[in-house]
C-alpha cells in the first residue's frame, strides 16, 4: 500500500528541547515536503526537497531544519523548540506524474 | 511570487443542495492548481488538479473545478452535496514546470446541514 508515515503523531515537549519527526515514503518518490497547519492559516510550505541532498527552504523555514540522505526519509528536525512551534505538522511526497500524498500529521505542542 | 485566496472560511449548505467553494490565485508564472480535502482529525487528500489541457476537471466524489485563466480563479463545486461532505477544503497552487513550491489557501470549511 502507497502510504507516507511519521512519527511520533503526537508530542508534548519543552522549550528547547531538541527533536525530530521523521517521514518515510513506500513510492519511491522524487519530491518530499514539509508543511505546518495553523487554524486560520491553512498549510504552510517549511521546507521541500527535490530529490537526495536537494533540499530548499519553503515559506516558513525558521526555526526548522532537514536532510534528505535517503531517498525515502525526510526528517523534520527542530534544534531548540520553541511554543510558537506548536502547530500539526505533514509531512507530503509526488513524483511528478503523481499526485501528492499526504501523512496522517504529527501534532506538536512545544511548552 | 504566487499567494490564494479562499474567500469564504465557512460555508453552510443543506444537504443535496449545490454548492460552490471559491478559490482565486495570484501568480507571475503559469500555474498547476488543486483542491484537497481533509476531514476531521486526518491528513489531505488530493480532490482533484488542473495541469492543462481543458478547463474543466473532474475529480473525486463528485467534485469539479473550472479553471478560469482570465479571472485567475479555480472554483470547486458539487451539483448535491451529502453529510460525508462535510470536511474543509483547500485550494493550493504551484508554477508549472516544478512543484517545488507549493501554497495552499487557507481553507474553506464546508458544513452540510441534515
Amino acid at each position: 500500500e502507497a502510504q507516507v508515515t511519521q512519527n511520533p503523531r503526537y508530542l508534548i515537549t519543552v522549550t528547547g528541547k531538541k527533536l525530530t519527526v521523521t517521514c518515510s515514503q513506500n513510492m519511491n518518490h522524487e519530491y518530499m515536503s514539509w508543511y505546518r497547519q495553523d487554524p486560520g492559516l491553512g498549510l504552510r510550505q517549511i521546507y521541500y526537497s527535490m530529490n537526495v541532498e536537494v533540499t530548499d527552504k519553503g515559506d516558513v523555514p525558521e526555526g526548522y531544519k532537514v536532510s534528505r540522505k535517503e531517498k525515502r526519509n525526510f526528517p523534520l528536525i527542530l534544534e531548540s523548540p520553541s511554543p510558537n512551534q506548536t502547530s500539526l505538522y505533514f509531512c507530503a511526497s509526488m513524483s511528478v506524474t503523481d499526485t501528492q500524498y499526504f501523512g496522517p500529521g504529527t501534532r506538536l505542542t512545544v511548552l | 511570487a504566487q499567494s490564494v485566496t479562499q474567500l469564504d472560511s465557512q460555508v453552510p449548505v443543506f444537504e443535496e443542495a449545490p454548492v460552490e467553494l471559491r478559490c482565486n490565485y495570484s501568480s507571475s508564472v503559469s500555474v498547476y492548481l488543486f483542491w484537497y480535502v481533509q476531514y476531521p482529525n486526518q491528513g489531505l487528500q488530493l480532490l482533484l488538479k488542473y495541469l492543462s489541457g481543458s478547463t474543466l476537471v473532474k475529480g473525486i466524489n463528485g467534485f469539479e473545478a473550472e479553471f478560469n485563466k482570465s479571472q485567475t480563479s479555480f472554483h470547486l463545486r458539487k451539483p448535491s452535496v451529502h453529510i460525508s461532505d462535510t470536511a474543509e477544503y483547500f485550494c493550493a497552487v504551484s508554477p508549472q514546470g516544478g512543484y517545488q513550491k507549493v501554497t495552499f489557501g487557507t481553507g474553506t470549511k464546508l458544513q452540510v446541514i441534515p
